[in-house]
Parts: structure tokens; C-alpha cells; sequence
């Protein structure tokens, strides 16, 4: 199976910063891989599709990088309402595994 | 627009069972696969299974597989997990979400609310 190794597990930034979340896969997964936003109550909500699709309505702030085994999702002026935990997942093959979920808390 | 609703959640006793429905609506049902995902208390997103958009292949996650089925009813457009040898561990909001290909997986744009599976003596 592939494993996804998400990192950090937590982070605390500012209104306006910058925010980097990276995933690594176990081995190589093409670009098959999603990033999710998810809030308490919610469902997941998709973010970024094929490593760097930005999803329809999805604000432009997020972009997602990378392929083969090395992702990265930034969030380049954070806002209040980004305060969420974010999860990557790779569809390359089954099990469709997610990485453990990064929170990010705004100060 | 797309719309997927679970439903069936509830208490339920170790080694109980529980079988849940997502109701499916605004799109070609039998064209997408589908997948069931899983939160437990405190814990991070967990994919459980997925179905091809025939119902002909079946995907499970090590930790239910040979306890929890999937299936589809194309006729009816739902979704459906039987679950059965229930442990404290299933206790989780049960997501059903439709995958963008008829195969797994592309990626899961539309997520239904969820449904509480609460697993206890």
C-alpha cells in the first residue's frame, strides 16, 4: 500500500502569511493526488485535484504543487476562514490513503 | 446540482450491525464510481471502500475488509455499506462521495453531510 506522510501535523500563522503543507508519497504517484479543506460539522471540501487543478470556486490564494512522490499545497495571504484541517490524498491506486491532516490555527 | 445524503447512522452494540444508504441525485449515478470515508472522534479522514460505477469491482481498506460490503442499486441510485462485526474502533461520521471517473479513483468533488456511527456497550 501506498503510504502518504503529511507534514507539519499543526501550524499557527498570522492573517497574510504564507503557508506551505507538504505530503510525501511512499512511492511514486504521478499526480494523482487531492488536497481537501475540512471543518468541524462539514464535509471535506475539495481544494486541488491532479496535484495543481485548482477547483472551481476555490479561492486563488491556494495552489498546489509537485509529482511523483513530493506535493506541496500553499496558501499564499492566509485568511480567518482558512483556519481548517487540511488533508492530502492520493487516488493513484486503491486503498485511497489520506495523509494524517495538517490543522492550521490562525493567531 | 449534486446531491448525496446518508443515511442509517445510529448506536449499535460490539459486534452489532449497521447498514448505510447514501441517497444520490443530479448526475448519471451508474457512471462514477463511488467511495465511503470515514472520521473517527479526533482522528483524521480514513477512505473505507470504494465501488466501480457498475457495482462489478469492490475496493476495501485492510481495517474492514471481510466485516463491512459495499454495493450499489443503480436502478435506485444509492450506495450503500453494509456493516457487519462491529468494534468501538467503526465509531465514526460514515461520508459517502462520488469519485469523477466510472472507476477508481480521480479525485471526490461532492461529499454528502455524513451519518454518526456510534459503536458501544
Amino acid at each position: 500500500d501506498i503510504q502518504m506522510t503529511q507534514s507539519p501535523s499543526s501550524l499557527s500563522a498570522s492573517v497574510g502569511d504564507r503557508v506551505t503543507i507538504t505530503c510525501r508519497a511512499s512511492e511514486s504517484i504521478s499526480s494523482y493526488l487531492s488536497w481537501f479543506q475540512h471543518k468541524p460539522g462539514n464535509a471535506p471540501k475539495l481544494l486541488i485535484y491532479a496535484a495543481s487543478s485548482l477547483q472551481s470556486g476555490v479561492p486563488s490564494r491556494f495552489s498546489g504543487s509537485g509529482s511523483g512522490t513530493d506535493f506541496t499545497l500553499t496558501v499564499t495571504s492566509l485568511q480567518p476562514e482558512d483556519s481548517a484541517t487540511y488533508y492530502c490524498q492520493q487516488t493513484y491506486s486503491t486503498p485511497l490513503i489520506f495523509g494524517g491532516g495538517t490543522k492550521v490555527e490562525i493567531k | 446540482e449534486v446531491q448525496l445524503v446518508e443515511s442509517g447512522g445510529g448506536w449499535v452494540q460490539p459486534g452489532g450491525s449497521l447498514r448505510l444508504s447514501c441517497a444520490a441525485s443530479g448526475f448519471m449515478f451508474s457512471s462514477y464510481a463511488m467511495s465511503w470515508v470515514r472520521q473517527a472522534p479526533g482522528k483524521g479522514l480514513e477512505w473505507v471502500s470504494a465501488i466501480t460505477g457498475g457495482g462489478g469491482s469492490t475496493y476495501y481498506a485492510d481495517s474492514v475488509k471481510g466485516r463491512f460490503t459495499i454495493s450499489r442499486d443503480n436502478s435506485k441510485n444509492t450506495l450503500s455499506l453494509q456493516m457487519d462485526s462491529l468494534r468501538g474502533e467503526d465509531t465514526a461520521i460514515y461520508f459517502c462521495a462520488k469519485d469523477e471517473h466510472t472507476i477508481p479513483a480521480e479525485y471526490f468533488q461532492h461529499w454528502g453531510p455524513g451519518t454518526l456511527v456510534t459503536v458501544s456497550s
